[in-house]
């Protein structure tokens, strides 16, 4: 059973940092894709950030970039997303995702976490 | 970027009833990859259908979709209680994009 675990939200103010895991089991995670995708109060999906099976590829949204840094440790199974430069409009749930199948590089989630809140406010 | 429509905003059906949900990409989609996730309050989002009309593991048969090009169905056969949700579209073939949802709440 796939398990993936956020965590390290929390609130900040803007300007400041933050580092968010995501620990993932029940999967090969060396094998698999992940994404970052982030939810505002009341708002829709947006996928902020993606990184290949093995970290070579990485993919942001204009929104972040250049802010935010996705990385991964596959001896950890983990996978960390380096908030940078926070702005109140980064206040969102940020869910960490695997693709739904092995060395898939495009943006499709089969498994979701349950995710972590950031709230930037002064 | 495509940037997607989901239409209606909100449906209001009775439990039973057909669910059909409209998803319209503002340039073609590529090789179908239109998926269909499911969320309720509080949850993450779940994966319903993936190629534009492959079900995930464990998603009910009266969940079906259907499409190509820019325009794409989620259609829910008989709503069951638990279906009362929001549906949200993305395309993964071009970055990856979401529309921006459709309730289907209790008539």
């Amino acid at each position: 059973q796939v398990q993936l675990v956020e965590s390290g939200g929390g609130v900040v103010q803007p300007g400041r940092s933050l580092r968010l895991s995501c620990a993932a089991s029940g999967i090969i995670f060396s094998r698999y894709g992940m994404h970052w995708v982030r939810q505002a109060p009341g708002k829709g999906l947006e996928r902020v950030a993606g990184i290949s099976d093995d970290g070579s590829n990485k993919y942001y949204a204009d929104s972040v970039k250049g802010r935010f840094a996705i990385s991964r440790d596959n001896s950890k199974n983990t996978l960390y997303l380096q908030v940078n430069s926070l702005r109140t409009e980064d206040t969102a749930v940020y869910y960490c995702a695997s693709s739904l199948y092995y060395y898939d590089r495009s943006g499709l989630s089969g498994y979701w976490g349950q995710g972590t809140l950031v709230t930037v406010s002064s | 970027e495509i940037v997607l429509t989901q239409s209606p905003g909100t449906l209001s059906l009775s439990p039973g009833e057909r669910a059909t949900l409209s998803c319209r990409a503002s340039q073609s989609v590529t090789s179908s990859y239109l998926a269909w996730y499911q969320q309720k309050p509080g949850q993450a989002p779940r994966l319903l259908i993936y190629g534009a009309s492959n079900r995930a593991t464990g998603i009910p048969d009266r969940f079906s979709g259907s499409g190509s090009g820019t325009d794409f169905t989620l259609t829910i056969r008989r709503l069951e209680p638990e279906d009362f949700a929001v549906y949200y579209c993305q395309q993964y073939g071009n970055s990856a994009t979401f529309g921006p949802g459709t309730k289907v709440d209790i008539k």
